[in-house]
């Protein structure tokens, strides 16, 4: 049940882009995106719902391709504040019961 | 506006002793409620959610259990703890049909 991200880690220089995946095995309804500082809970980023749309917060978007059950976060420009590990989060149905959060990716910007 | 609260923050406990974790939700009515756990450096693991009082479903075996009695109050409990139960315990609520998940501070248990 547990969607699968790539990659684990990423370390990126401040501005450099990045590019996080996630893949699930099941039909999904929607995608979620959370980063989760260490030692610190995890903050919602965005939700995407079935109808591959594409969303954006501020440098940070995302994708959602319902056919091929994937979703893709994209990172431009990156911050040191972007530092963090990313996990993608999975719906089955709008109801909301059964969420499912990814194996996550380990996202480090350096200076 | 919408608060979770959850105790104790930290929490160390010897093998084979009970546990109780407490979370509370204000501001809202009839939450969705989680109780997730995030062993150290691993991403996290729903154990159990709930869509009402007294209505439990458990994602995994285990010797934990959770109860919730009443609307906004999501207890989680072990009769006896075992070394594999140390991790990062987290609670979030959801409103049905509104997708974001709202996570309390978490509780870092450690079992030795």
């Amino acid at each position: 049940q547990q969607p699968v991200q790539s990659p684990q880690a990423v370390i990126l220089r401040e501005g450099e882009d990045a590019v996080i995946n996630c893949s699930s095995s099941k039909a999904l309804y929607s995608v979620h995106w959370y980063r989760q500082k260490h030692g610190e809970a995890p903050v919602f980023l965005m939700i995407l719902l079935k109808g591959g749309e594409q969303k954006g917060h501020d440098k940070i978007s995302a994708s959602f391709n319902e056919k091929k059950q994937q979703s893709s976060l994209y990172l431009t420009a990156s911050q040191l504040s972007y530092s963090g590990t990313y996990f993608c989060g999975t719906l089955k149905s709008n109801t909301g019961n059964q969420f499912y959060f990814g194996t996550g990716t380990s996202l480090t910007v350096i200076p | 506006s919408q608060t979770i609260h959850q105790w104790p923050a930290t929490l160390v406990q010897p093998v084979g002793s009970p546990l109780s974790l407490e979370c509370t939700v204000e501001g809202t009515s009839n939450p969705n409620l989680y109780w997730y756990r995030q062993a150290a450096g691993r991403g996290l693991q729903l154990l159990f959610y709930s869509v009402g009082i007294g209505q439990i479903s458990s994602e995994v075996p285990q010797n934990l259990s959770a109860s919730r009695p009443q609307d906004r109050q999501f207890i989680l409990s072990s009769k006896k703890l075992l070394l594999s139960d140390s991790g990062f315990y987290l609670c979030a609520f959801g409103r049905p049909f509104d997708y974001e998940q709202y996570f309390g501070p978490g509780t870092r248990l450690t079992v030795t």
